[in-house]
């Protein structure tokens, strides 16, 4: 079984361009996880989705970010415009239904110039 | 509000000789506790997890964990390390009630030399 599925892996971009990252996570997870991995820190939720339902946005910046999943199964993270500040690691994960353990896809590393 | 502390940056250990990572939690109720490993450039792996119970939980890769409720802690233990062991250590705490979001700590890196 393929596990959750992130691309790109890398992406560096100038600062005030747009840039979008795609999941794919294990078919029958209906829950899905956007993080946000400053270095030398531990994941720190953005949106936590059930189905196509953003249940819990509280920590994203909605001035700038933005979050769908349509269909309830792949989902994709977008800035714009990018700031410095958000260079990061962007992680998602999945989870089935009333199940604990989450697992993550290998990130996207973004740096912004 | 929930919170968890690692309280060391870093632990170097011996090869053979034991390991502990320390993790303290703060969360109204009970809680959900976890422990993630992640290897470089890849994402985090679940290692174990406490949710009732026996105290002592066993996880993958021979790690286990103590829950321990007077001290709110969640220490991860193995007997014996491996240099393979050698890696960044997340724990993780989330409050026993619907819609809670999962909150992680700032990480331990595992240093395991031979």
């Amino acid at each position: 079984e393929a596990g959750v599925v992130q691309s790109p892996r890398y992406k560096i971009i100038e600062k005030k361009q747009p840039v979008a990252f795609w999941c794919n996570p294990i078919s029958g997870h209906n829950t899905l996880y956007w993080y946000r991995q400053n270095l030398g820190q531990g994941p720190e939720l953005l949106i936590r989705y059930e189905n196509e339902e953003a249940v819990d946005d509280s920590q994203l910046p909605k001035d700038r970010f933005s979050a769908e999943r349509l269909k309830g199964v792949d989902s994709t993270l977008k800035i714009q415009p990018a700031e410095l500040g958000d260079s990061a690691v962007y992680l998602c994960a999945s989870s089935q239904p009333g199940y604990e353990k989450l697992f993550f896809g290998s990130g996207t590393q973004l740096s912004v110039l | 509000a929930q919170s968890v502390a690692q309280p060391e940056d870093q632990v170097n250990v011996a090869e053979g000789n034991p390991l502990t990572v320390k993790c303290t939690y703060s969360v109204s109720g009970n809680p959900y506790l976890f422990w993630y490993v992640q290897y470089p450039n890849r994402g985090l792996q679940f290692l174990l997890k406490y949710i009732t119970g026996d105290n002592l939980v066993k996880g993958s890769y021979g790690f286990e964990a103590e829950f321990n409720k007077s001290q709110t802690s969640f220490h991860l233990k193995k007997p014996s390390a491996l240099v393979s062991d050698s890696a960044l250590y997340f724990c993780a705490v989330r409050a026993n009630q619907a819609g809670t979001a999962l909150i992680f700590g700032k990480g331990t890196t595992l240093s395991v030399s031979s």
